[in-house]
């Protein structure tokens, strides 16, 4: 049984570059959050994805964006890199619209590097 | 605001001894959840333990118990046994009830080295 797995595991990319970042979920989940992690830090929440739609969003400008698949995988896009977006990008899925008590399942996330 | 805090940024435990990583929470939510997770070396968080805010009992899953305090909002990890595969970072969190979504808060974390 695959778990979450993300693609790819390392990205150097330059200022002012756009970023593609790609997350499976666990076999069936079909519920996809994204976090960012910078170095010595805990996760941020990004935003959430379920059924193709945008249903939760954190504290992040709109240079961030997502979609999620009809296969129930997704994407991350962050658009006019700044050096500050350095961080590790993980993502955790789920299944169903959540009760408080639901855990999710991560990743081991993408390391971007922002030159 | 709703907030994680973990004051430990490093801890040593010797092995087969028991340790406590503590984490204080701040919500004005009457229900939440409250989330222990693990991060080893390779970036992927694993969950260890869950607290509702309405559960009479401390949660316990393994060697891993919570002591569970909410009038005093701590929801502190407690590891019995320790064993070198624990050396990893540990991270307390929260969902609010209203939330029922994605969104975590974490803490900054506790880097716990267990030395044999």
């Amino acid at each position: 049984d695959a778990g979450v797995t993300q693609s790819p595991t390392h990205l150097i990319k330059t200022r002012g570059q756009q970023v593609t970042l790609r997350c499976s979920p666990k076999s069936g989940h079909d519920t996809v959050s994204w976090y960012q992690q910078a170095l010595g830090q805990g996760p941020q929440f990004i935003f959430q994805y379920y059924e193709e739609e945008e249903r939760q969003r954190g504290n992040f400008p709109d240079r961030f964006s997502g979609h999620q698949f009809p296969n129930y995988s997704s994407e991350l896009n962050v658009n006019a890199l700044l050096l500050g977006d350095s961080a590790l990008y993980l993502c955790a899925s789920s299944w169903g619209h959540l009760a408080t008590n639901e855990k999710l399942f991560f990743g081991s996330g993408t390391q971007l590097s922002v030159l | 605001a709703q907030k994680i805090t973990q004051t430990q940024p490093g801890m040593f435990v010797q092995e087969k001894e028991a340790v406590t990583l503590d984490c204080t929470y701040d919500t004005s939510d009457p229900s939440y959840g409250l989330f222990w997770y693990k991060q080893p070396s390779s970036g992927e968080m694993i969950f260890l333990i869950y607290q509702g805010s309405y559960d009479q009992q401390n949660a316990t899953e393994g060697r891993y118990s919570l002591n569970f305090q909410k009038a005093r909002k701590s929801a502190n990890l407690v590891i019995s046994a320790s064993q070198l595969g624990d050396s990893a970072m540990y991270f307390c969190a929260m969902r609010p009830i209203y939330n029922q979504g994605g969104k975590l808060i974490f803490g900054q974390g506790t880097e716990l080295s267990v030395k044999p």
